[in-house]
């Protein structure tokens, strides 16, 4: 079965600096994967995804996310955080075929960037 | 380009009363989504059409869950009788395509509160 793990409830930063939020997936095919942000009262916006190829990834307002087959991780990245990145974070993972053809989410991180 | 949209925003009902909610996906998308999001944790799927048909509704709970999206644009989903555990956010999404490397555009979602 899919699963997604963010071991991370909240995730606090300083303005300025380097942020990573981690994602630890499971699936038995090829994972395809996905970086969701929520902001109060929003619904969630997507960031970024991984499907096949480069292993780095770049999307949205300057994040960045790296796949790692072997330790089979999705962490999401920016090299300087603003307060204005503070929002819910949340990983997702979808694969080919039947019952799993759908997008499973973790439990979000909670992202605060502190000025 | 709008983005998807739902209403009611918010609805508080007391047990066993039904509710309704509706999703208009963004312009020629086929695929739309119906989730259920409880409070810390992240979107669970309920349903998934790829037009007017439901290609995937193993998780909605059919003895008080329904859903239609007829002539494959606007969606409602129902709860009839509602219960205390359905309080939860309900979260609509569409896509171009129902592949699972596509990203998916969600709506601000309805705040449900069962009393």
């Amino acid at each position: 079965a899919q699963s997604v793990a963010q071991p991370e409830d909240q995730v606090n930063v300083a303005e300025g600096n380097p942020l990573t939020v981690k994602c630890t997936y499971s699936v038995s095919g090829n994972p395809y994967l996905f970086w969701y942000v929520q902001y109060p009262n929003r619904g969630l916006q997507f960031l970024l995804k991984y499907i096949t190829g480069d292993n780095l990834v770049k999307g949205s307002y300057g994040f960045e996310a790296e796949f790692n087959k072997s330790q089979t991780s999705f962490h999401l990245k920016k090299p300087s955080a603003l307060v204005s990145d503070s929002a819910l974070y949340f990983c997702a993972v979808s694969s080919i075929g039947g019952a799993t053809n759908k997008l499973i989410f973790g439990t979000g991180t909670l992202l605060a960037v502190q000025p | 380009e709008a983005g998807v949209v739902q209403s009611p925003r918010y609805k508080i009902i007391e047990k066993k009363q039904p509710v309704a909610f509706w999703c208009n996906p963004i312009s020629g998308h086929n695929t739309l989504y119906w989730y259920r999001q409880n409070l810390g944790q992240g979107p669970e799927l309920l349903i998934r059409y790829e037009n007017e048909e439901a290609v995937d509704d193993s998780q909605l709970p059919k003895d008080r869950f329904s859903a239609e999206r007829l002539k494959g644009v606007d969606s409602t989903l129902k709860i009839q009788p509602a219960e205390l555990g359905d309080s939860a956010v309900y979260l609509c999404a569409s896509s171009s395509m129902g592949g699972p490397y596509n990203e998916q555009f969600f709506g601000p979602g309805t705040r449900l509160t069962v009393l």
